[in-house]
C-alpha cells in the first residue's frame, strides 16, 4: 500500500523556470515531511523538511507548501538551474526513523 | 566529519548465495536504517537499528536481516539471494530516532546484482 504519492513522475522545465512536485498522504500519524534529492549513483539528500503546524517553509530558491486538511505537500523549485536536474523524493514519518517514500519525480532543466 | 559510508560499492551475486553489506555512520550517530531502492517499488524502509536493537522493522521477508554492533556499524545481510533483490540498498544514520523531525542521512548505497 503506497501512503505517500507523488505527481508528476517527471517534469521538463527551462532554465530560470518554477518546478512542481506535489505529494499526497494517507497517514494522519506522519508528522515530519522532508524533501530528499538524489543523483545519479549517489544517496538521497535532505533538501528541505516541514512539520505539519507549518504552512509553508523557504530556503533559498526551495519552498514547501504544506495543506494539513487536505494532507497535500509540495515542493517549489525557483529559478531552476541545470545543476538541479535530480530526482526528488517526497517522504513521510512519525516518530522512529521508517521514512515512506513517494515514488519519486525525475527533473530535468534545460538550458 | 565524514558521512556514511558503506561497502562494498558494487556487488554481484548469483542465485542462492548470500551477501553481507556493511554500513558505517557518521561518527555519534547511534540509529542506522536500511533501505531498499528498486525502479519498480521505489524506496523502501527495511529495518532501524538504535543501541544493538532493532526498533523497526518494514515488510521484508525473513531472508533480509541485519546487525548493529557496539561501535554503531551495522550489517545487512540478505540469504539464499533471488533475482528480484537486485537493488541499490542504502544505509542512514541519524543522532537518534525518538524524534520525528531527526535528520536522515544517506551513504551513495550498495548496488546489488543477482544473476
Amino acid at each position: 500500500q503506497q501512503q505517500v504519492k507523488q505527481s508528476p513522475q517527471s517534469l521538463i522545465v527551462q532554465k530560470g523556470g518554477i518546478s512542481i512536485i506535489n505529494c499526497a498522504y494517507e497517514n494522519t500519524a506522519f508528522d515530519y515531511f522532508p524533501w530528499y534529492q538524489q543523483f545519479p549513483g549517489k544517496g538521497p539528500a535532505l533538501l528541505i523538511a516541514i512539520r505539519p503546524d507549518v504552512s509553508e517553509k523557504k530556503e533559498g530558491r526551495f519552498t514547501i507548501s504544506f495543506n494539513k486538511s487536505a494532507k497535500q505537500f509540495s515542493l517549489h523549485i525557483m529559478d531552476s538551474q541545470p545543476g538541479d536536474s535530480a530526482t526528488y523524493f517526497c517522504a513521510a514519518k512519525a516518530a522512529g526513523n521508517k521514512l515512506t517514500f513517494g515514488g519519486g519525480t525525475r527533473v530535468l532543466v534545460k538550458p | 566529519k565524514a558521512g556514511v559510508t558503506q561497502t562494498p560499492r558494487y556487488l554481484i551475486k548469483t542465485r542462492g548465495q548470500q551477501v553481507t553489506l556493511s554500513c558505517s555512520p557518521i561518527s555519534g550517530h547511534r540509529s542506522v536504517s536500511w533501505y531498499q531502492q528498486t525502479p519498480g517499488q521505489g524506496l523502501q524502509f527495511l529495518f532501524e537499528y538504535f543501541s544493538e536493537t532493532q526498533r523497526n522493522k518494514g515488510n521484508f521477508p525473513g531472508r533480509f536481516s541485519g546487525r548493529q554492533f557496539s561501535n554503531s556499524r551495522s550489517e545487512m545481510n540478505v540469504s539464499t539471494l533471488e533475482l528480484g533483490d537486485s537493488a541499490l540498498y542504502l544505509c542512514a544514520s541519524s543522532l537518534d530516532s525518538t524524534r520525528s523531525n531527526e535528520k536522515l542521512f544517506f551513504g551513495s548505497g550498495t548496488q546489488l546484482s543477482v544473476l
